[in-house]
């Protein structure tokens, strides 16, 4: 069965620091996605990025990279120089190719980043 | 820019009573979901709908639940018989194909008194 596990309830940072929020992922097929939302305190959910399982490079945009390794079954995200606007939950998800595509959402990580 | 869109923003209702939360999903997309999320909790999977048919549904996802695509934009999710535990932000999404990123619409706040 699928799941995703994000360890880290709630983190604090102080602007400008690095902050890394952790995702690890269960599945049995060999082709699923990846996903990384935000979900400020405005409650929308906001696209961030999507991996397929056979593309492990990683990826920079602006502030933001993701570490993807398979052998570990882990999908990272990485906030370089946090600003306050930062501030959210973030979500890790999983969609896998033998399902209709859905997302299995972890719990989510809450970052307050401290002016 | 193309976006999700959802109506009501909130909706208050007693228990018992039927609800219809209404989605436009972006327009040349196929695939649509709805996913609702507990206060505070994470965000699930309720059902997919591709080409005039569920594709998909959870197990939250019981008799009191259908959807709908009456026309060519509108996309409905009915609740026959509200509970109190159907309290919860749904939010619908859209994707071009699947396996594609889903576009998420700002969500309708459901109350049920």
């Amino acid at each position: 069965a699928q799941k995703v596990t994000q360890a880290q309830t709630e983190i604090s940072v102080v602007e400008k620091e690095d902050v890394t929020l952790d995702c690890v992922y269960e599945t049995r097929d060999t082709t699923y996605y990846l996903f990384w939302y935000k979900q400020p305190p405005s409650g929308e959910l906001v696209f961030l990025i999507r991996r397929n399982s056979f593309d492990e490079q990683n990826e920079i945009s602006g502030r933001y990279s993701w570490n993807f390794q398979k052998s570990t079954s882990s999908f990272n995200f990485t906030i370089t120089a946090s600003q306050v606007v930062d501030s959210a939950v973030y979500f890790c998800a999983l969609s896998e190719e033998t399902g209709a595509n859905n997302l299995f959402f972890g719990t989510g990580t809450r970052l307050t980043v401290i002016p | 820019e193309p976006e999700v869109t959802q109506t009501p923003s909130h909706q208050v209702t007693q228990m018992g009573q039927e609800v219809i939360l209404r989605c436009v999903p972006i327009s040349n997309h196929l695939y649509f979901y709805w996913y609702r999320q507990i206060l505070g909790q994470k965000v699930e999977f309720l059902v997919s709908f591709y080409n005039n048919e569920i594709s998909e549904k959870s197990e939250i996802f019981d008799d009191q639940f259908s959807v709908e695509r009456p026309d060519g934009s509108n996309f409905t999710l009915k609740i026959r018989s509200t509970k109190l535990e159907d309290s919860a932000m749904y939010f619908c999404a859209s994707a071009l194909a699947g396996m594609y990123e889903q576009y998420f619409g700002p969500g309708t706040r459901l109350t049920v008194t």
